[in-house]
């Protein structure tokens, strides 16, 4: 089974530039996550969509940061304009839905992408 | 919401079993208790989960105290290869969402 797809791996851009991020969740996964992990700390959740629609957007900085799932499968994330505090790993994560309580699903990461803004 | 706590650090020797707890005193009833470890440059992977009772898989055991304020998680014998940062997670019921601390980093020597 294919894993949860990520790129571009690596991204280095200036400030006041913008960056898109993409994701391709594991076949027939219908939570899609992104998150965000400063080197040092653990991963902090911006955005979650379950299917097309967003379940839970409350930390996204959303005067700079934009997230969609168009088709329910394929995500982008988008930075712009990028600021220094943006340097970070981007992790994309999808999940299943299981009937009935879904909390025990696993949850897959990608490798994710990494952004040094300079 | 509820948090948990684990130490920054932990070491082992390699072949030896490793006991990494974690502290979750404000879990609610329907909160899973969720284990993954994050390998350098990588993300995250799913080591084990449990609700209630204790659960073993090919990877790890997980023991959950009683009143499920507190667990362990045990690798039974530690190799060069679980060196990782272990986040133990509380998984809510509503939201679906994976909330990460700062986790403890193992490190294990030959």
């Amino acid at each position: 089974e294919a894993g949860v797809a990520q790129s571009p791996r690596y991204k280095i851009i200036e400030k006041r530039q913008s960056v898109a991020f993409w994701c391709n969740p594991i076949s027939g996964h219908a939570t899609l996550y992104w998150y965000q992990q400063i080197l040092g700390q653990g991963p902090k959740l911006l955005i979650q969509f379950q299917n097309n629609g967003v379940v839970d957007d409350s930390q996204l900085p959303k005067d700079r940061f934009s997230a969609e799932r168009l088709k329910g499968v394929d995500s982008t994330l988008k930075i712009q304009p990028a600021k220094l505090e943006d340097s970070a790993v981007y992790l994309c994560a999808s999940s299943s839905l299981d009937r009935g309580l879904s909390s025990g699903n696993t949850i897959y990461f990608g490798e994710g992408s990494w952004l040094t803004v300079v | 919401d509820a948090k948990t706590t684990q130490p920054n650090s932990m070491e082992s020797n390699e072949e030896e079993p490793v006991h990494l707890p974690c502290n979750h005193s404000t879990i609610s009833g329907t909160d899973y208790i969720h284990w993954y470890r994050q390998l350098p440059s990588q993300g995250p992977e799913y080591v084990i989960h449990g609700l209630t009772s204790n659960v073993n898989n090919r990877m790890a055991s997980l023991a959950i105290a009683e009143d499920r304020k507190s667990s362990t998680l045990i690798l039974h014998r530690a190799t060069l290869r679980d060196a990782a940062v272990y986040y133990c997670i509380l998984r809510y019921y509503n939201t679906d969402k994976l909330i990460f601390g700062t986790g403890t980093r193992l490190q294990v020597f030959p």
